[in-house]
């Protein structure tokens, strides 16, 4: 089965600063999708950014970009120029692409990113 | 265009009652989802639904049920409350059931 970690419950970033939050994961399975959430304290999950495991690009948006490294597991999060809207908890997680569960998110424990002004 | 939709935002109720929740993806979207996240956790698969067909079940009793209306919509239920089924509770609608999936604003459930 395949699983999400995320080995930071918190981070601090000081505002126009640049933070980055990690994530690992375990897979048997060669083809799959990776994804950053961010989660406000208004509940709403919000897409950040997401990963097709077979480019080898890592993916940008704007001012969030990742650094993929399919060998080892690991999907880590870059904010560039962090602002306070980006206090939120950050979830990573990895779509599964075979079996009962296909098609859904298996998500970390999440990261509670604070922005200090 | 409208996000995904659920309703109710809060509910609180006793031990062994039952439980509904409901869903209005986005317009278009023919795959919901449902999510249970207990504090301070990541959120859990529960069902997926696509074209009102179960086509994904998560590791949870069978005290949870679901399904999905014609207009795509969709109703979790949940039996027999028990303290442990307080969570915020999340639909997610996608286009198709391997597209990206977006979120609604969550119910939270609390059971005393």
């Amino acid at each position: 089965a395949q699983t999400v970690t995320q080995s930071q419950p918190e981070m601090s970033v000081q505002e126009a600063e640049t933070v980055t939050l990690s994530c690992t994961y375990d897979t048997s399975e060669s083809d799959y999708y990776l994804f950053w959430y961010k989660q406000p304290p208004s509940r709403q999950m919000i897409l950040v950014i997401r990963q097709e495991a077979y480019k080898q690009q890592n993916a940008t948006e704007n001012r969030f970009s990742v650094n993929f490294q399919k060998a080892a597991k690991s999907f880590s999060l870059k904010i560039s120029d962090s602002q306070l809207g980006d206090a939120a908890m950050y979830f990573c997680a990895y779509r599964v692409n075979y079996g009962g569960s296909q098609g859904n998110l298996i998500f970390g424990k999440g990261t509670k990113l604070s922005v200090k002004p | 265009d409208a996000g995904v939709t659920q309703s109710p935002t809060h509910l609180i109720k006793t031990r062994g009652q039952h439980v509904t929740l409901r869903c209005s993806p986005i317009s278009g979207h023919k795959s919901v989802s449902w999510y249970q996240q207990v504090l301070g956790q990541g959120p859990q698969f529960i069902f997926q639904y696509y074209e009102k067909e179960e086509r994904g079940r998560g590791n949870f009793p069978d005290r949870f049920s679901a399904r999905q209306f014609p207009n795509y919509s969709s109703e979790l239920n949940v039996n027999a409350l028990l303290l442990g089924d307080s969570a915020l509770y999340l639909c997610a609608s996608s286009f198709e059931w391997f597209y990206e999936q977006y979120f609604g604003p969550g119910t939270r459930l609390t059971v005393t």
